[in-house]
């Protein structure tokens, strides 16, 4: 049962700890998204990657957030200082591979819940 | 930048009534989808459209890519209570990898 994997589920932290969620994307897939999910903002895309390489991290607070894919199993979301206002769910999904390329389906994981302290 | 309004916002409805939702856009999309999303878990997909004018139904859902391409909607016939969720459009242009999503509409199904 192929499925996109996160960790931690759940995660509280004082302000100004690192936080670290980590993702391991359906095999065969090579595109791999990070969503930040709020009441107020909804689902935003802060970073995606297509074969390992960043393509766009514009979402991403650059100061404090840093995400990498190590290898094509593992995909990495860092907050460096954490702060109250990151408090959210964190989703990892991964995208499938048609025939014709990018399908644009994608497939997530159950997310890493984070709270900030 | 890009944007979809997905409307209505929440609904609450009786098991057994039908749903429809949609989402519009500004600029064009060329694909559209729909996911669900149940409480603690990951937004799930639905239905992907490709073309548009496409009419695409999975089980008692139905959703249309509309010939403008700006516009979705997504049709839910005979509630039940397993249908409670919050349901998302999303849209991805031809070429790109950028998936924008709607703010999600809420249902409620009363049984």
């Amino acid at each position: 049962d192929a499925r996109v994997t996160q960790t931690p589920r759940h995660k509280v932290t004082e302000m100004g700890q690192e936080v670290t969620m980590r993702c391991q994307p359906i095999l065969g897939h090579n595109t791999v998204f990070w969503y930040r999910q709020t009441m107020m903002q909804g689902l935003e895309l802060l970073a995606y990657f297509r074969n390992r390489a960043p393509l766009d991290d514009s979402g991403m607070p650059k100061d404090r957030f840093s995400a990498e894919m190590p290898d094509a199993t593992l995909a990495t979301l860092k907050i460096q200082p954490s702060e109250p206002r990151d408090s959210a769910v964190y989703f990892c999904a991964s995208g499938s591979q048609g025939l014709a390329g990018y399908t644009g389906e994608l497939f997530f994981g159950e997310g890493s819940r984070l709270t900030v302290l | 930048g890009q944007q979809l309004n997905q409307s209505p916002q929440s609904m609450f409805i009786q098991e057994g009534e039908d749903v429809s939702m949609n989402c519009t856009s500004s600029s064009i999309f060329n694909t559209w989808l729909w996911y669900k999303q149940d409480p603690g878990e990951g937004p799930v997909l639905l239905i992907a459209l490709y073309k548009a004018g496409e009419l695409t139904s999975n089980g008692r859902l139905t959703a249309q890519f509309g010939i403008t391409r700006k516009d979705s909607f997504l049709n839910i016939s005979a509630s039940i209570p397993s249908d409670v969720g919050i349901y998302f459009c999303a849209g991805l242009n031809t070429g790109g990898f950028k998936t924008i999503f709607g703010a999600g509409t809420r249902l409620f199904v009363k049984a």
